[in-house]
């Protein structure tokens, strides 16, 4: 069975910490994203990469696929960044479902 | 323009009762998906749509479960005899494939929260 698994599960960090969720998966894949989701609103595509490494303004996304391992970070968190973060890959050969991880259920304190 | 819609937001059925969700993509968008997020879970793949054709059901949980989009724009996802396990916030996605495998962005919709009593 195609898996993607995030860790932590749960994360609580002070205003201005620098935060890392970690999204690893079984398979090839041919893109994975990372998504946003607030609570009661919808999910937001925050990125979508196959390799390397993404920037958008405090969110860094990067990619090894080598070791099938993916991570978000956010730099000089804001409690505004508080939402749960979803890793979902594309598996090569899909027509192009998303296989999603169980999410990142993130809280920023003031 | 706008971006994916759904309705109802939120919906209340006894259960045994049939339900109807409607997804309106992005004009434009060939690619439709649908999912169901359980509470506490990440969203699960139930079934995919290229304009009006139904390319993957394998996601659907069972026959109650039925999809259409007959002219390759809005999509009704259909529960028959609905049960409580059916009880979950369904999802829709578009994106603008226009042929083979996509990895294009996903638009997802807000959502429509079904719970089943």
């Amino acid at each position: 069975k195609n898996e993607v698994e995030q860790s932590p599960q749960n994360l609580t960090a002070q205003e201005g910490e620098f935060i890392t969720i970690n999204c690893s998966y079984s398979v090839g894949i041919s893109a994975l994203h990372w998504l946003q989701q607030h609570p009661g609103g919808g999910i937001v595509s925050l990125f979508m990469l196959s390799s390397g490494k993404k920037k958008h303004g405090r969110l860094i996304a990067t990619i090894n696929i080598q070791e099938k391992h993916s991570s978000l970070h956010i730099t000089a968190s804001h409690p505004r960044d508080s939402a749960v973060y979803i890793c979902a890959v594309l598996f090569g050969g899909s027509q192009g479902n998303l296989i999603f991880g169980k999410g990142t259920k993130l809280s920023v304190k003031p | 323009g706008a971006g994916v819609s759904q309705s109802p937001r939120y919906k209340v059925a006894k259960r045994g009762q049939d339900v109807a969700l409607r997804c309106d993509p992005i004009s434009g968008h060939v690619s439709l998906f649908w999912y169901q997020q359980a509470l506490g879970q990440g969203p699960e793949f139930l079934t995919y749509f290229q304009n009006e054709a139904q390319l993957d059901k394998s996601g659907l949980p069972s026959d109650r479960f039925f999809a259409e989009r007959p002219e390759g724009s809005v999509s009704t996802l259909k529960i028959q005899r609905t049960q409580q396990e059916d009880s979950a916030v369904y999802l829709c996605a578009s994106s603008f494939l226009t042929s083979g495998i996509s990895t294009d962005t996903q638009y997802f919709g807000p959502g429509t929260r079904l719970t089943v009593l």
